[in-house]
């Protein structure tokens, strides 16, 4: 089974800052894709960036970028410039493949907030 | 396109009754999941539907069930409501493919049960 660990609960961060949330994973899947989920708090989920195992290549969308260090087992968020609108929980998750199985597994969540 | 609407947004049952919860997917999205949101466990995958057929489902007591429709529309079902059943239900729809991984969200339903 697939485990997904998010170990810091809250972070802040100044606005116009730099922030970078952890996120460590455990499967024996070579093939799968990670995520990074925002949850504001209108509750409505929104994909904020994805990663494919088998590229090296970090996934980059805007001021949203991730470390993703396969070996380590390991998928951080870097939010560039941080805007007040960046304040909500987010959520690292997992997917075993794409596909046949959509099931996400996620992990606990961090909440940030952007002070001004 | 419109996108995962869920219904009702809110919901507050009494302990024994049972309730259904609505999410229409995205126009095209034939796969339907289901997620519990509950502060002490996170966020738990209950069961995902794909042509009317349960293809997942996550480890969660026989009180929680599903079905999907020929449209795509899917309900859950909980029976026999506990206290530990108030949480947010969310549902998210998907196109289905080998490079389709986006999973699109709904609102959630909110259900308290007292």
């Amino acid at each position: 089974a697939q485990t997904v660990t998010q170990s810091q609960p809250e972070m802040s961060v100044q606005e116009a800052e730099t922030v970078t949330l952890s996120c460590t994973y455990d499967t024996s899947e070579n093939n799968y894709y990670l995520f990074w989920y925002k949850q504001p708090p209108s509750r409505q989920m929104i994909l904020v960036i994805r990663q494919e195992a088998y590229k090296q290549q970090n996934a980059t969308e805007n001021r949203f970028s991730v470390n993703f260090q396969k070996a380590a087992k390991s998928f951080s968020l870097k939010i560039s410039d941080s805007q007040l609108g960046d304040t909500a929980m987010y959520f690292c998750a997992f997917m075993k493949q794409a596909g046949a199985n959509s099931k996400l597994t996620f992990g606990k969540g961090i909440t940030l907030s952007v002070r001004p | 396109k419109a996108g995962v609407t869920q219904t009702p947004r809110y919901l507050i049952k009494t302990r024994g009754q049972q309730v259904t919860l609505s999410c229409s997917p995205i126009s095209g999205h034939r796969s339907v999941s289901w997620y519990q949101q509950t502060p002490g466990q996170g966020l738990q995958f209950l069961f995902e539907y794909f042509s009317e057929t349960q293809r997942n489902k996550g480890n969660f007591p026989g009180r929680f069930s599903g079905r999907q429709f020929s449209n795509s529309r899917s309900e859950m079902n909980v029976s026999t409501l506990e206290l530990g059943d108030s949480a947010l239900y969310l549902c998210a729809s998907s196109l289905v493919g080998r490079s389709n991984t986006e999973a699109f969200f709904g609102q959630g339903t909110r259900l308290t049960v007292v």
